[in-house]
């Protein structure tokens, strides 16, 4: 299975500032995926990361506060804009290796903490 | 009623028992079930991947599906205390949208 990195693992950010998380994979991979791990909450699904057009976002998360990128199969950056300490949470990487089938793996994830 | 229900825990067990882990849905569409571990400040680690009802069985863990009853479980046989984290049950109707369950925390104790 693919393997995916993250960075920053961590990071801790003042108020009204942006932050960009990378995420890496070792191997092309058709989808990409952007979740949020708030505490004592389940993964969210943020947006999917499309390679060579506009990510699709879920219902709740808009492309003004988490600008997404995916220049190529194997690269994608995730913004989390102008932050509030409700942005606070693990923001997690994902790939899946292709259509019809195929699991998703992740990333270690970014930690974020805003003050 | 949420899509997904999962027991939080914590779940303490002796080492070697068997361990059992549950979750309950409530969209008759979702086809793919999966359990992924998560170590503490580690990323999901996936486990188990099922498509439709059945068994499936890998070393230590099997993971059921059960369709009619909306009912997904994944049990542990001869545990370890390597096995301590939190277990996510997750789901999707096709293979992207992935839809998860809160976790719940496996304690082994030695």
């Amino acid at each position: 299975s693919a393997v995916i990195s993250q960075k920053p693992s961590r990071d801790i950010c003042q108020r009204g500032t942006s932050l960009t998380i990378q995420c890496q994979v070792d191997s092309q991979v058709t989808m990409m995926f952007w979740y949020r791990q708030q505490p004592g909450q389940s993964l969210t699904l943020i947006a999917t990361a499309n390679q060579g057009s506009e990510a699709t976002y879920e219902s709740g998360f808009v492309i003004d506060k988490f600008p997404i990128s995916r220049p190529n199969l194997t690269f994608s950056t995730l913004t989390v804009s102008n932050m509030s300490p409700e942005d606070s949470s693990i923001y997690l990487c994902s790939a899946s290796e292709g259509y019809g089938n195929q699991p998703q793996h992740f990333g270690d994830g970014t930690r974020l903490s805003i003050l | 009623q949420k899509e997904v229900e999962q027991d939080p825990g914590p779940l303490s067990v002796p080492e070697g028992a068997i361990v059992s882990l549950n979750c309950t849905y409530s969209n008759s569409a979702f086809q793919y079930f999966m359990w992924y571990r998560q170590y503490s400040r580690k990323g999901p680690e996936l486990l188990m991947y099922t498509y439709s009802s059945g068994n499936k069985e890998d070393g230590r863990f099997t993971a059921q599906v059960d369709k009619s009853s909306k009912y997904i479980s994944l049990f542990i046989r001869d545990s370890q205390p390597s096995d301590s984290a939190t277990y996510l049950c997750a789901m999707s109707e096709r293979d992207d949208k992935i839809i998860f369950g809160k976790g719940t925390r496996l304690h082994i104790l030695p």
